[in-house]
């Protein structure tokens, strides 16, 4: 079973305006952490923002922000200001305990573009 | 730092040929890992490592073996080559695999071509 799921695949912004990205996951597991990751076209993974899932307020790291409803089992991302910049493919990656190697799970991806 | 590195960027191979996937760190972290990359299905698990001579399997293992004598280390061989493992291989590492907060860092990615 699919334990992120991101149900974007393609998504536009207008320069400065704000863009929330989705991304639910799927664990029974109580400790997890969950993660976003950018990839532009040059093909590198750049690690944006971190959420625990023991943490009781929203991550936050400059323009970018976690909406984290653990009840909702859901992590979205939220892109404030966006910049032309920021297109790219952006990943929700889960991390959970030992017994799955404490790997990152990755959802399949948002394509984001940012038009002027 | 250089980070995590990997060579070579860019591969070809013929069906069946072999070769190994270098990947290095210099942060001296415990936890290393492999993953591939193939359109629409996001970045996939083969083998990972939580130290210097202990390796496991993820999701993907068949057809990949991998060793890790030293922590620095994480290379991935492809015994026999198959056009199904044309794919992005990313190698990745953090600290400590038991710290659920550890950000993995990646390396660049080496494009491979199997014929």
């Amino acid at each position: 079973a699919q334990k992120i799921t991101q149900t974007q695949p393609g998504m536009f912004v207008q320069e400065k305006e704000a863009v929330t990205l989705d991304c639910t996951y799927d664990t029974s597991d109580p400790s997890y952490g969950l993660f976003w990751y950018k990839q532009p076209s040059s093909g590198e993974m750049i690690f944006l923002i971190y959420q625990g899932s023991y943490d009781q307020q929203n991550a936050t790291e400059g323009r970018y922000s976690l909406n984290f409803q653990k009840a909702r089992k859901s992590a979205n991302l939220v892109i404030s200001a966006s910049q032309l910049g920021d297109s790219a493919m952006y990943f929700c990656a889960m991390r959970e305990g030992q017994n799955s190697g404490y790997a990152l799970n990755f959802g399949k991806g948002t394509s984001l573009l940012v038009t002027p | 730092n250089a980070g995590v590195t990997q060579t070579p960027k860019f591969q070809v191979l013929k069906t069946g040929q072999s070769m190994t996937l270098q990947c290095a760190q210099d942060m001296n972290h415990e936890y290393m890992s492999w993953y591939r990359q193939d359109p629409g299905m996001g970045l996939r698990l083969i083998h990972y490592s939580v130290g210097a001579g202990i390796t496991d399997q993820g999701e993907v293992p068949n057809g990949y073996n991998v060793s890790r004598s030293t922590t620095e280390d994480f290379p991935l061989r492809l015994l026999s080559a198959a056009p199904s493992q044309t794919s992005v291989y990313f190698c990745a590492s953090s600290k400590q695999g038991g710290d659920l907060q550890e950000t993995q860092y990646f390396g660049p990615g080496t494009r491979l071509l199997v014929l």
